[in-house]
């Protein structure tokens, strides 16, 4: 079956530390990869896209994200958390062959003043 | 884990008329239900956001007129294309909170207007 994997509910980072949130894909073809990030009652906000090209992708907010073909990964980075950073973060895959997207269930960062 | 649900899963009907897409929170009370359209090969768009009894939030250039939405319950929420035309076709996908730290999505409703 199509997936997509948040392997942790929640990670914890000091401000100004390296964040990670990582994200791996089990899917068939090679599928755009994608990261959203939710604030407490809003929607989704698109953050950084992977369709093709070099694999380190750059997005909004001083995120970005490397793909990794072998591993099937796409984990999110930044070099310096901020305490506004603190939020839910969702990794998708849209599958080229029939544009469904598929969700993982979400990362909660924890940004520690 | 929470489970939401949406039906159709897959719609096709003919430029003019109106189509209504469910979206259901099956193991809990969402207070809170988002809708997204998703165009082709590309990232989610928010249309609007709806909070159960009260009127619907829309994002700006979103036709609140045709694209109505009611929440009408904590396990339901409807949206309604009227008048559809082919450049509604999509994919659109809600998804639904109880609390302000999590959300969970639903497998999407493909709309094919001909």
């Amino acid at each position: 079956a199509q997936s997509v994997a948040q392997p942790e509910d929640q990670v914890n980072v000091a401000e100004g530390n390296p964040l990670t949130v990582k994200c791996t894909y089990s899917v068939s073809g090679n599928p755009y990869l994608f990261w959203y990030v939710q604030y407490p009652n809003r929607g989704l906000q698109f953050l950084l896209k992977y369709i093709t090209g070099d694999n380190l992708v750059k997005g909004s907010y001083g995120f970005e994200a490397e793909f990794n073909k072998s591993q099937t990964s796409f984990h999110l980075k930044k070099p310096s958390a901020l305490v506004s950073d603190s939020a839910l973060y969702f990794c998708a895959v849209i599958l080229r062959e029939d544009d469904k997207i598929i969700f993982g269930k979400g990362t909660r960062l924890h940004i520690l003043p | 884990g929470a489970v939401v649900s949406q039906h159709p899963s897959w719609v096709i009907c003919k430029s003019g008329t109106s189509v209504k897409i469910e979206c259901r929170s099956l193991d809990f009370q969402a207070t809170t239900m988002f809708w997204y359209r998703q165009f082709p090969k590309q990232s989610l768009m928010l249309m609007a956001t709806s909070n159960e009894g009260s009127k619907a939030t829309y994002e700006q250039g979103v036709e609140k007129d045709k694209f109505l939405i009611n929440h009408a319950s904590l396990t339901l929420s409807t949206l309604t294309v009227t008048s559809a035309h082919p450049e509604d076709s999509s994919f659109y996908i809600c998804s639904a909170s109880s609390n302000a730290y999590e959300q969970y999505f639903g497998p999407g409703t493909r709309l094919t207007v001909t």
